[in-house]
């Protein structure tokens, strides 16, 4: 069983187009994240949710909505798409928040926008 | 606020050398310092970790790494490079609370000649 999953694995689209990606975690995990990586394998985080709380946003465009729904689950949508946002976008979860704590990542999804 | 450097982004060596990647940290207060390995197309997972404990830390693969205050540096070594290590290696910092704290550096990208 795949402990943090993502869908898609890859997604290819039009500018000003919205798109969503999934992430589900069976690790039962508080504590939830979304990276980018971008082409030169920089990780930023993006967003942290602990138990279905928002803990963190890092200066990410409002364009980007993350929706944890439960938290096994946090889910980014992207409106108005931009040739900027093309990336590795990773789903991580990690225990509580502590900073002992191990992340744990999905495979990622690639995003390219034409 | 916690940074940390890898110095060569890209390091090349031989199958059945020693392998030496280096990353050196800044932090206000005690690290917490992580690596971790990224294969083509996968997430990020944990190689290991130093929390305070033993100063010298083996992880998974028969890596192992050394935090040395004096020099600010957590090095990653491995005696005997395999053909399966090939990989992008990512060091991070954390503070003592909040996973959401976890910088990563901008990796180093491995290489194994056969």
């Amino acid at each position: 069983d795949t402990a943090v999953s993502q869908t898609p694995k890859y997604l290819v689209t039009q500018m000003g187009n919205d798109k969503s990606i999934k992430c589900e975690q069976n690790l039962g995990h508080d504590t939830m994240y979304w990276y980018k990586q971008d082409s030169k394998k920089f990780l930023k985080i993006m967003f942290s949710y602990n138990n279905k709380e928002l803990i963190i946003n890092e200066t990410v465009p409002n364009r980007f909505s993350p929706k944890s729904p439960d938290k096994a689950h946090l889910n980014l949508h992207i409106n108005s798409l931009e040739l900027g946002d093309s990336a590795v976008y990773f789903c991580a979860s990690s225990q509580d928040r502590t900073g002992t704590g191990e992340l744990f990542f999905g495979e990622g999804s690639r995003l390219t926008v034409l | 606020a916690q940074s940390v450097t890898q110095l060569g982004s890209h390091v090349s060596v031989s199958e059945g050398a020693l392998v030496l990647l280096r990353c050196n940290y800044s932090s206000s207060v005690p690290p917490y310092l992580f690596w971790y390995v990224q294969y083509p197309n996968q997430g990020l997972q944990l190689l290991l970790k130093y929390t305070s404990a033993a100063t010298l830390v083996k992880g998974i693969n028969g890596f192992e790494a050394e935090f040395k205050k004096s020099e600010t540096s957590f090095h990653l070594t491995k005696p005997s490079a395999h053909m399966s290590d090939a990989a992008e290696y990512f060091c991070a910092v954390s503070v003592s609370f909040g996973n959401e704290k976890l910088t990563f550096g901008t990796g180093t990208r491995l290489t194994i000649i056969p």
